[in-house]
């Protein structure tokens, strides 16, 4: 499996953008990048996945390098329930197997 | 809410002893994976169930088993339990339509192993 990269933690203050890197140097042609994100007491949580363009949904964008070494997942404006484990995972689907890392933990400041 | 429900939400078990946990997938879902959580670490995948087959096992022994269902709900059954089986288990959800199919994950089951 190709392996991902991600700083153990960030912070941030409430209401401003936040921008969670991921670097995946050995991503495989068809490779999909996935953000899954881990609320406390709770199972992961689905937030975007891309494989060559950005991306946006109602939850985040996804920034994705053009050699595809890299990617940011960027929350427009981060509020305290967006205190999570975040996670960047590569697979050929989401259906797959997902490996997950160890995370980025995201602490949102008042 | 992702519609996947677990049971029971804790438990506790002796060493050497079975445990079967339960998920009912999301409607219209038919794929279930399981996963081991242990404190501190991210998920790890211990296998997955497609329209009742085994569908792709991860790095863990035999004595983890698993079922699915004709209504796609799954069992995961752990034997011989050891201590170092107590983690939280969780399941996931997905649909194989398509590349679109993102996984939902149950709220887990936290197994202690004394």
């Amino acid at each position: 499996d190709a392996k991902t990269t991600q700083p153990n933690s960030m912070e941030s203050n409430e209401e401003e953008p936040v921008h969670l890197p991921c670097n995946h140097s050995t991503i495989s042609g068809t490779d999909y990048i996935h953000w899954y994100r881990q609320l406390p007491s709770q199972g992961p949580e689905y937030v975007i996945h891309g494989l060559t363009s950005n991306v946006n949904n109602r939850m985040a964008s996804l920034a994705i390098a053009e050699d595809r070494k890299s990617s940011t997942l960027i929350l427009h404006r981060a509020t305290l329930r967006d205190a999570a484990v975040y996670y960047c995972i590569l697979a050929e689907s989401s259906g797959d197997k997902l490996t997950f890392g160890t995370g980025t933990r995201l602490a949102v400041r008042p | 809410e992702t519609g996947v429900t677990q049971s029971p939400t804790h438990l506790i078990k002796t060493r050497g002893q079975q445990v079967t946990l339960r998920c009912s997938s999301q409607s219209g879902h038919n794929t279930v994976s399981w996963y081991q959580q242990a404190l501190g670490q991210g998920p790890q995948f211990i296998f997955q169930y497609y329209r009742e087959e085994e569908n792709g096992r991860g790095n863990f022994p035999p004595r983890f088993s698993g079922l699915q269902f004709p209504n796609y709900s799954s069992e995961l059954n752990v034997n011989a339990l050891e201590l170092d089986d107590s983690a939280l288990y969780l399941c996931a959800s997905s649909r194989r339509t398509g590349f679109r199919d993102e996984q939902y994950f149950g709220p887990g089951t936290r197994l202690t192993v004394t």
